[in-house]
């Protein structure tokens, strides 16, 4: 099936730094979504995107969908041990499916 | 809102049992159910979608005859893992979604840990 990339695969940070993600798709998007995962659990979903060059907040997350509609990131800003996971892009489908993107994977430490 | 149930959380079983995992919407109805499997640090891969009364959909390379999948009712999937090998051991993970509205959102159960001995 499809592979959508995400950028950088893992990334550990100290508690306070920035964090972003970024996820490139070949072809144009009609939205984009953001899921995040808990070591152990399951993906929860945080946010969609429709709007080229759409940007939105979520307290100290940023997500952006690009103006050509093929790439989007996701910024956390002071990073948090709470924010410990690994951060997945989906891309929609025909018939409501999704496909994951690769996944990065945050670990912060103190 | 929109809590998706998975049961068994945890299963060990021993090669060549089936196991049948359940997927249950708790507070809406579910027109699609889609089930996925994740192997350690890799990214949720798409089994099978499947629609309540008909049969399931499966991505290329899935075996359908030993992921069998069952939509009997709008709040209610299940798959069962036929003649389970340790290759099968994985974490099946479903989601829910309801029709209407556009983009429609997956709501996804808490995921079935699968251990084959």
């Amino acid at each position: 099936g499809q592979q959508v990339m995400q950028i950088p695969q893992y990334q550990h940070v100290q508690e306070g730094e920035d964090f972003t993600t970024y996820c490139n798709s070949s072809t144009t998007l009609s939205n984009i979504q953001w899921y995040k995962q808990r070591p152990g659990g399951h993906p929860v979903f945080l946010i969609q995107l429709v709007k080229s060059g759409e940007v939105k907040k979520q307290k100290r997350l940023t997500f952006q969908f690009g103006e050509a509609k093929k790439n989007s990131s996701l910024h956390i800003t002071a990073t948090q041990t709470t924010d410990v996971g690994t951060y997945f892009c989906a891309l929609p489908g025909g018939g409501n499916k999704l496909t994951f993107g690769t996944g990065t994977q945050l670990k912060v430490e103190l | 809102g929109a809590v998706v149930s998975q049961h068994p959380s945890w299963v060990i079983c021993k090669s060549g049992t089936s196991v049948k995992i359940e997927c249950r919407s708790l507070d809406f109805q579910a027109t699609t159910m889609f089930w996925y499997r994740q192997f350690p640090k890799q990214s949720l891969m798409l089994m099978a979608t499947s629609n309540e009364g008909s049969k399931a959909t499966y991505e290329q390379g899935v075996e359908k005859d030993k992921f069998l999948i069952n939509h009997a009712s709008l709040t209610l999937s299940t798959l069962t893992v036929t003649s389970a090998h340790p290759e099968d051991s994985s974490f099946y993970i479903c989601s829910a979604s309801t029709s209407g509205g556009f983009p429609d959102t997956q709501y996804f159960g808490p995921g079935t840990r699968l251990t084959v001995l």
